[in-house]
């Protein structure tokens, strides 16, 4: 089983939709984080999480909403659909026991498509 | 000027060949370094931390060059599943917020 879950793993909507995407994970990690990937832009970040409750903007939130209420859980939220958020999603979690600056780990994407 | 700068390439060398990849980075006060790889509409997945004497897991080396602030990555004898887009990722800031930069990636391919 995979340590970082995500949840669609694909998913069609149409414009002003909102459209949760689920992401869980058993490593057992405190930090959490939400990227998305286009191409020729490579991977930015959304939203992240130390903790539960925690909610940090990264560096395109705008039009995005998250929510950290357990530890092995991050959703994030498209409260209104719009096609240029097309894009594929990634969730990753991190471990702060270990130091700082560790590697992240990533789930197996949501490809998001908005018509 | 990107935080983090990679040729995009492609890289298109033959099986067995020697192939090396730089990246640059804008933050002086970076001090965690990586290597992820990722395959097409896949996950990226660490391929290798980079550590200030440099290392080296099998076929794969990695230095780092912290006054001209650039890091790269030698594969040797490639194999064909080798194949694939190579991500130079610098923790964010000095302040150790775990935050990641990616590079956009460099993509190899090789050949038979």
């Amino acid at each position: 089983d995979a340590d970082v879950t995500q949840t669609p793993r694909n998913r069609i909507t149409k414009t002003g939709k909102r459209i949760m995407l689920e992401c869980s994970q058993t490593k057992g990690h405190d930090r959490m984080y939400w990227y998305r990937q286009d191409p020729g832009l490579g991977l930015r970040l959304i939203y992240y999480s130390f903790d539960v409750k925690d909610i940090n903007k990264g560096e395109i939130s705008d039009g995005y909403s998250v929510s950290r209420q357990a530890q092995a859980k991050f959703s994030l939220s498209l409260e209104s659909a719009i096609p240029n958020q097309t894009a594929l999603y990634f969730c990753a979690t991190s471990d702060a026991r270990t130091g700082d600056n560790q590697p992240q780990h990533f789930g197996d994407g949501t490809r998001l498509s908005i018509l | 000027r990107k935080e983090v700068e990679q040729d995009p390439g492609p890289f298109n060398v033959p099986e067995g060949a020697t192939v090396a990849f730089n990246c640059t980075y804008s933050n002086s006060a970076s001090q965690s370094f990586f290597w992820y790889r990722q395959d097409c509409r896949k996950e990226p997945k660490l391929l290798m931390s980079v550590y200030s004497s440099g290392n080296e897991d099998g076929r794969f080396t990695a230095q780092l060059n912290r006054a001209s602030q650039y890091i790269s990555l030698l594969i040797r004898d490639s194999k064909l599943s080798d194949s694939a887009t190579y991500l130079c990722v610098v923790n964010a800031y000095s302040s150790n917020t775990g935050k990641l930069i990616f590079g956009q990636g460099t993509t190899l391919q090789v050949k038979p």
